[in-house]
């Protein structure tokens, strides 16, 4: 069974500028939950979507949004970057049954210039 | 407001020896933990998991051990590898809220 799949691995990007980033579930995980980490701060939650619906939010600015589409695929947007924005993004997915165990993706590296 | 904090951000020890990494967290309203392993280029990977019901999970080499007066949380591996060397993240998971709140991370060196 693939694993979580996420696109862009990195990307570049310049203060103002928006990004959207793409994640793929495992194949039947409908449960999806974006993380944001940077050295030091460890993984920051920033939102979980099931179904479609946004179930969990953490505290981001409202700068950072999501959506999940029907086949459990989601996306991340971050609009008006700014240079602190610079991180890896994971994704992770899991079954609705188990929230406990999240699989995670490689990452996205994005860096803001 | 750091609710799970790892406060050793790095720890070495020699191969075959006891690895001992803790975690502490502020809130009394977390009802699961768990450790995370991640390797560079890589997205952490579930390790070990325990429920606030008990006191202690052991799988191989991993044992988990929670005790919820002092709000803490500590993963020990026996004996340590090289193969082991890697960020190891603690998490913890909000009984209302069912958020995964992570710790910052301490990075295990074993050394051969």
């Amino acid at each position: 069974k693939a694993g979580v799949t996420q696109t862009p691995r990195y990307l570049i990007k310049t203060r103002g500028q928006q990004v959207t980033l793409s994640c793929s579930p495992i194949s039947g995980h409908r449960s999806v939950s974006w993380y944001q980490q940077t050295p030091g701060q460890g993984l920051q939650f920033l939102f979980e979507y099931f179904s479609e619906t946004q179930r969990n939010k953490g505290n981001f600015p409202g700068r950072f949004s999501g959506r999940q589409f029907s086949n459990s695929r989601s996306e991340m947007n971050v609009s008006t970057l700014e240079l602190g924005d610079s991180a890896l993004y994971l994704c992770a997915s899991s079954l609705v049954g188990n929230r406990n165990t999240q699989y995670f993706g490689p990452g996205t590296r994005l860096t803001v210039l | 407001d750091q609710q799970v904090k790892q406060n050793s951000p790095s720890l070495s020890v020699q191969e075959g020896r006891i690895s001992i990494l803790n975690c502490d967290y502020t809130n009394s309203m977390f009802d699961y933990f768990l450790w995370y392993k991640k390797y560079p280029a890589e997205g952490p990977t579930f390790l070990i998991s325990i429920s606030s019901i008990k006191d202690k999970n052991e799988d191989g080499r991993f044992t988990v051990f929670l005790n919820k007066s002092a709000k803490h949380l500590s993963l020990h591996i026996v004996p340590s590898q090289p193969g082991d060397s890697a960020v190891y993240f603690c998490a913890a998971r909000g009984v209302n809220t069912g958020k995964l709140i992570f710790g910052q991370g301490t990075t295990l060196q074993v050394k051969p």
